[in-house]
């Protein structure tokens, strides 16, 4: 069965700064894998999706990499802001889809 | 667009009574999901439907777990009777083709 690790649990860093957010999987065989924002109270926004062929997807101030081989993807964000405080989850699709456990990131201004 | 819609937002009920959550998904997504999501935890598939058939079941618990999307448009799931760990938050998902999800805002259930 497919287990999906978020490390760390929780980060907390001052308005700004660069971050990595990390996500662990121990299947590599995966069709993609997503990195989903939560905010308290709200569903999930779907932020970045890599295919199993690709090694990183960029939007904005977010990329994603994913080394399959090595079962990991990284969530990097560039100088961040208040307005990025939320649990950030990682997701890969193989057979099924599992999600990891998350990082609840906040962003002091 | 249109989100997905879920309702109701919030539910309590007792141990051993029923309930029933709905979900409206995005005007032409063919697949559509249900999650749980204990707190402190990442959702859980439980049901994932591809218009009105089921892909995968396996992790829902089919002994007191039901859901149905009888059209191939919104979709019911159902808990009879509720246990005290069902409470948890209860999401839908749906997409064009079966790869970004949308999620609607949850259904939070607390079983007392």
């Amino acid at each position: 069965k497919q287990e999906v690790t978020q490390i760390p649990a929780a980060l907390s860093v001052p308005e700004g700064e660069n971050l990595v957010l990390n996500c662990s999987f121990t299947d590599s065989a995966i069709y993609n894998l997503q990195w989903f924002r939560q905010d308290p109270g709200k569903g999930l926004t779907s932020l970045l999706l890599i295919q199993s062929s690709q090694r990183e997807q960029t939007s904005g101030r977010l990329n994603a990499s994913l080394d399959k081989s090595s079962g990991r993807s990284t969530l990097y964000i560039a100088a961040s802001q208040p307005g990025d405080s939320a649990t950030y989850l990682c997701a890969v699709t193989g057979n099924q889809f599992y999600f990891g456990t998350g990082t609840s990131l906040t962003v002091i201004p | 667009e249109a989100g997905v819609a879920q309702s109701p937002r919030y539910k309590i009920i007792e141990k051993r009574q029923s309930v029933a959550f709905w979900c409206n998904p995005i005007s032409g997504h063919a697949t559509l999901y249900w999650y749980q999501q204990i707190l402190g935890q990442g959702p859980k598939l439980l049901i994932q439907f591809q218009n009105n058939g089921v892909v995968d079941d396996s992790q829902l618990p089919k002994d007191r777990f039901s859901a149905e999307r009888l059209k191939g448009v919104d979709s019911t799931l159902k808990i009879q009777p509720a246990k005290l760990e069902d409470s948890a938050v209860y999401l839908c998902a749906s997409s064009l083709g079966g790869e970004k999800q949308y999620f609607g805002p949850g259904t939070r259930l607390t079983v007392t």
